[in-house]
């Protein structure tokens, strides 16, 4: 069963800080992984996506993430973090019309400090 | 914006109503999605469709209706059966369906009240 699990729930990090959001996938085959950001009452906006090839995927907003088959995850990176990165980020897992099966992550809650 | 549209923002239901949310894209994409969001969770599919005048339930369809007259449009129905609609619905597109790995964009989302 296809799945993504996200396992903090809420981070906190101060500004100008590195950062590291992390996401763990179950597929079956090759997947298509993708990351968004949700500021307060908005819909999810695209940061990156991973199809094929090179592992390492750049995103918008100085937001990196990579892809490791081993380790089964995702991760999402940014080396300095920016106050209005402060946001819910979800990962997720294509494809999408998959129904039943847990295509989002539950989130993760970024807060930034001053 | 996602190129995708929804309306309204901001919408209230009596116990017993039905309502129906907007969605409307511009992009000539095949495939619509309704999701639904409640406060620290992720997002649940409540059903999709990938041509016109065809659709498939989703992880929780019970107590919402849809259809797909036109590619443009893909409105969702609460109906008085959803026991607990109260939720933030997210409606998203993609060029196209099937087992492939399209990208999905989302609205800007409708926050439905129960009062």
């Amino acid at each position: 069963a296809q799945s993504v699990t996200q396992p903090d729930i809420h981070i906190t990090v101060s500004e100008g800080a590195s950062l590291e959001l992390r996401c763990n996938y179950s597929y079956g085959a090759t997947p298509y992984l993708f990351w968004y950001v949700q500021s307060p009452g908005q819909g999810l906006q695209l940061l990156l996506k991973y199809f094929s090839g090179d592992t390492l995927v750049q995103g918008i907003k100085g937001f990196e993430a990579e892809f490791k088959r081993s380790q089964s995850s995702f991760n999402l990176r940014k080396p300095s973090v920016h106050w209005s990165d402060a946001a819910e980020y979800f990962c997720a897992v294509g494809p999408f019309t998959n129904a039943g099966k847990s295509t989002f992550g539950d989130g993760t809650t970024l807060t930034v400090k001053p | 914006d996602g190129g995708i549209t929804q309306s309204p923002k901001y919408l209230f239901r009596k116990e017993g109503q039905n309502v129906t949310l907007s969605c409307e894209q511009n992009l000539n994409h095949d495939a619509m999605y309704w999701y639904r969001q409640d406060p620290g969770q992720g997002l649940r599919l409540i059903y999709y469709s990938q041509i016109v005048n065809d659709f498939q339930k989703g992880d929780i369809a019970e107590g919402y209706s849809v259809s797909r007259e036109k590619k443009e449009s893909f409105p969702l129905t609460v109906t008085s059966a959803q026991k607990n609609p109260t939720a933030f619905y997210l409606c998203a597109r993609s060029k196209n369906g099937g087992n492939s790995g399209n990208t999905i964009y989302f609205g800007e989302g409708s926050w439905l009240t129960v009062v």
